[in-house]
């Protein structure tokens, strides 16, 4: 089966850094995902990992390791706008990119 | 670009009733899958369409179906809806051989 686990909530201060797990357990792996949510929005695209290490991208860097199934994405200079639900995903194998998901992490900035 | 269409964005249907929703990729992406998000499980993988063949399924009964068509638009149905439905379901578009899926607004079906 597939089993992919984060934090149902954190909460951060505005300018602070903030890191959100992911560990994941799943019978193939073709990448890990990160998305992000707003309440009410569609979920977009944050990063795409597929070997290890820290990929950085702006304000936001995502790492893997494979080993341990082991993912986590860090949010430097947090500002009000990045409250929101970040989604773990793993990409499962089979010729397919289809990711499957984690429950999400409700990130609660206050000033 | 247009990103991902999905229409309705909103519907209302009673027990019982059947629900088809649409949902057109982003142009030149050929695979089309869909989820079904709700507060309680998150967003749960229903099937993958790619080439208007059903490619990948998730764990949904059989009242959850779909197609794709050859301008690879897709549509789900839902066929005797139950309370335990309501929720948003999200379609989302990728490139075969890329990682990162577009997603739509989704359609927020309520059943009553």
């Amino acid at each position: 089966g597939q089993n992919i686990d984060q934090p149902t909530e954190m909460t951060a201060t505005e300018g602070a850094i903030v890191q959100i797990n992911c560990t994941y357990q799943t019978s193939g792996f073709n990448g890990l995902f990160w998305y992000q949510q707003h309440a009410g929005e569609a979920p977009t695209f944050l990063s795409y990992n597929v070997l290890d290490g820290l990929e950085e991208k702006g304000r936001f860097s995502s790492f893997l390791s494979r080993s341990k199934g082991y993912s986590y994405l860090l949010l430097k200079e947090l500002q009000m706008k990045d409250s929101a639900s970040y989604l773990c995903a793993v990409g499962l194998s089979g010729g397919s990119y289809i990711p499957t998901f984690g429950r999400g992490t409700s990130l609660i900035v206050h000033p | 670009k247009a990103g991902v269409t999905q229409t309705p964005r909103y519907l209302i249907k009673t027990r019982g009733q059947q629900v088809t929703l649409s949902c057109s990729p982003i142009s030149g992406h050929r695979s089309v899958s869909w989820y079904q998000q709700t507060p309680g499980q998150g967003l749960q993988f229903l099937f993958e369409y790619f080439s208007e063949t059903q490619r990948n399924k998730g764990n949904f009964p059989g009242r959850f179906s779909g197609r794709q068509f050859s301008n690879s638009r897709s549509e789900m149905n839902v066929s005797t809806l139950e309370l335990g439905d309501s929720a948003l379901y999200l379609c989302a578009s990728s490139l075969p051989t890329a990682g990162e899926a577009f997603f739509g607004q989704g359609t927020r079906l309520t059943v009553v």
